[in-house]
């Protein structure tokens, strides 16, 4: 069974930087098969996908976002991972990762971390 | 970037009843539109994909319709489960999402 966990912490100040982890279980990033990505849900509101990486790191990102996401990948730990700089409270939300199929819709997601921002 | 309107934002129903909601694409998606069912505190739910193929475990009751720019969810008979915020989901171009319909208990 398909596990991915986030990981992080759960309160950044402004203007630093959010590192965020990802731990995937159940399915090997190395395969090539997937893309792998970030999704947030600001509280009360909509969903917004940050961007995706494959097992070569070839990445893709949403243009609102790209330019303070970096997302790389590490498959000797089966791990991928998002940094977001430049933090303010509109980045406050529920942080969540997700396989992206190539050409298609999100088909397995973690559970979410929430990330505050706040001094 | 492909834009993903919903409508209405809150739909009140009663138990029971059926429900029709909308989403509607800035250019075509063609069948590349996904539903997603959410719950308090609960990453979203797959219901459908491909505009009109239910997911795994999916009631009947769910159905989905359309292409291009213009879909359509469909809750035929609201069971009490059912009471939540449904997101459409576009993927013909990376991923984008519609701000989400309530759907509330009349």
């Amino acid at each position: 069974q398909l596990q991915l966990l986030e990981s992080g912490p759960g309160l950044v100040k402004p203007s630093e930087t959010l590192p965020l982890t990802c731990t995937v279980s159940g399915d090997s990033i190395s395969s090539g098969s997937h893309y792998w990505g970030w999704i947030r849900q600001p509280p009360g509101k909509g969903l917004e996908w940050i961007g995706s990486i494959n097992n070569r790191g070839t990445t893709y990102y949403n243009p609102s976002l790209e330019s303070r996401v970096t997302i790389s990948v590490d498959t000797s730990k089966n791990q991928f991972s998002l940094e977001l700089t430049s933090m303010t409270a509109a980045d406050t939300a529920v942080y969540f990762c997700v396989r992206d199929p190539i050409g298609s819709y999100p088909d397995y997601w973690g559970q979410g971390t929430l990330v505050a921002v706040s001094s | 970037e492909i834009v993903m309107t919903q409508s209405p934002a809150t739909l009140s129903v009663s138990p029971g009843e059926r429900a029709t909601l909308s989403c509607r694409a800035s250019q075509s998606v063609s069948s590349d539109l996904a539903w997603y069912q959410q719950k308090p505190g609960q990453a979203p739910r797959l219901l459908i994909s491909g505009a009109s193929t239910r997911a795994t475990g999916i009631p009947a009751r769910f159905s989905g319709s359309g292409s291009a720019t213009d879909f359509t969810l469909t809750i035929s008979s609201l069971q009490s489960e059912d009471f939540a915020v449904y997101y459409c989901q576009q993927y013909n171009n990376w991923h984008s999402f519609g701000q989400g319909t309530k759907l509330e208990i009349k």
